[in-house]
């Protein structure tokens, strides 16, 4: 069974300041990591995917994700956040034998304060 | 390109009340899911349908909870009777198949239960 843990519940940060959102899964075959965005209200928006090749994505907004299989990680970054990133961050995983079904984490609140 | 159409936004019931919920998936995307979002968790699957076949019910409470999709398009997701415990959002996606290489998602629908 796959699963999709994320390290951090909470993630404070002043603006311009640097951020990273933490992710580990668990997968006995290959996988395809996706983070998506939730504003308050709101579904959830695609940022990034990783399917294979690169291990570095890049997304939507200025962020940027880094698959390490070795650590089973798929850590988010920005290097320099703005008040309008505030919102909630899933990491989610799936594979080619899922059916597309995806396994999300509990997700991490952004808070960025001015 | 039109997404994902979920309805209503919000829906406020009484316990042991029926209520459904409506979706109109991507045009021409096969692969249609329904998840479960408790306040402060990652959305869970409930059901996912092929055209309009289910190919994964194996998390739904089928002694409250039906969908169908009907002729492989919109979907209606229904909850009779309702309890506490149902109060979440419910999102709606879809994807072109079922390679799980990208789900787009509704806006949901927020379901309270009193």
């Amino acid at each position: 069974a796959q699963s999709v843990t994320q390290l951090d519940s909470q993630v404070p940060v002043f603006e311009e300041a640097p951020v990273e959102l933490r992710c580990n899964y668990s997968s006995s075959v290959s996988v395809y990591l996706f983070w998506y965005v939730q504003y308050p209200n709101q579904g959830l928006q695609l940022l990034l995917k990783y399917l294979s090749g690169s291990t570095l994505v890049k997304g939507i907004n200025g962020f940027e994700a880094e698959f390490n299989k070795s650590q089973t990680s798929f850590h988010l970054r920005k290097p320099s956040v703005h008040i309008s990133d505030t919102a909630e961050y899933f990491c989610a995983v799936t594979s080619y034998n899922q059916g597309g079904k995806l396994i999300f984490g509990q997700g991490t609140e952004l808070s960025v304060k001015p | 390109e039109a997404g994902v159409a979920q309805s209503p936004r919000y829906k406020i019931i009484e316990k042991r009340q029926s209520v459904a919920f409506w979706c109109n998936p991507i045009s021409g995307h096969a692969t249609l899911y329904w998840y479960q979002q408790i306040l402060g968790q990652g959305p869970k699957l409930l059901i996912q349908f092929q055209n309009n076949g289910v190919v994964d019910d194996s998390q739904l409470p089928k002694d409250r909870f039906s969908a169908e999709r009907l002729k492989g398009v919109d979907s209606t997701l229904k909850i009779q009777p309702a309890k506490l415990e149902d109060s979440a959002v419910y999102l709606c996606a879809s994807s072109l198949d079922l390679r799980g290489t990208e789900a787009f998602f509704g806006q949901g629908t927020r379901l309270t239960v009193v």
